[in-house]
């Protein structure tokens, strides 16, 4: 167990619709990274945030938005939803403000697109 | 930004050969390199990681060497059994490394043969 809580873990969904992803770090950590990890794919970095703060960001589109809150809980909100999004997705915590220490892994939200 | 390169995409060895996984990078910047091992439908865990002012890190069966100049990095496992069937990541970033965020290689599909 990482200390990362994701939810929901599975998520079935139409074209067209909006889902929200949530991720709990790991007690005292304050960045979260999401990350989305298509069929037989790397990981391809998302987002990440920093107690709050958009820290970085990767290839994140525009129909995708992330947000911390002050509790450090982040949620990944994906909108417009396309087949092509159907993906595990994946949030990662770390106590530190660059990465380069471990990143802690949740279970990931498997999206499925229909 | 950071590139990061890995090879090979797939690799088969028979239980008790060594394996042999290597990342090149681009950012000479990149001051920390991790090795995360993905089990089938799992999350991606440290296996082991090492700094740029460490030639070579070893763990058990695992080791990690860092050729600077080079700017490439390989994991070596030894004596391989079939739990370590999985795919394995590196990665490179540092903190100059856009703004912290972890470039990750492609993969490696590893698969040990009883």
């Amino acid at each position: 167990d990482s200390g990362v809580t994701q939810t929901p873990k599975h998520l079935i969904t139409a074209t067209g619709q909006r889902v929200t992803l949530r991720c709990s770090p790991r007690s005292g950590d304050l960045s979260v990274y999401w990350y989305q990890q298509s069929l037989d794919q790397g990981l391809q970095f998302l987002i990440q945030y920093y107690n709050g703060e958009e820290r970085a960001k990767g290839n994140i589109l525009e129909r995708f938005s992330a947000q911390q809150f002050p509790d450090l809980h982040s949620e990944l909100n994906l909108s417009s939803l396309e087949l092509g999004d159907s993906a595990l997705y994946f949030c990662a915590s770390s106590e530190r403000y660059t990465n380069t220490g471990e990143l802690f892994f949740g279970e990931g939200s498997r999206l499925t697109v229909l | 930004g950071e590139n990061v390169e890995q090879h090979p995409s797939t690799l088969s060895v028979q239980e008790g050969d060594s394996a042999v996984i290597k990342c090149t990078y681009s950012d000479s910047a990149s001051n920390y390199f991790p090795w995360y091992k993905q089990e089938l439908g799992k999350r991606p865990q440290l296996i082991i990681d090492i700094r740029s002012n460490v030639g070579e890190k070893k763990d058990q069966r695992i080791a990690v060497t860092l050729n600077k100049t080079a700017k490439h990095f390989s994991l070596h496992i030894t004596e391989t059994q079939p739990e370590d069937s999985a795919v394995y990541f590196c990665a490179a970033t540092g903190r100059n490394t856009n703004a912290g965020k972890s470039t990750f290689g492609d993969g490696t599909t590893l698969t040990v043969k009883p």
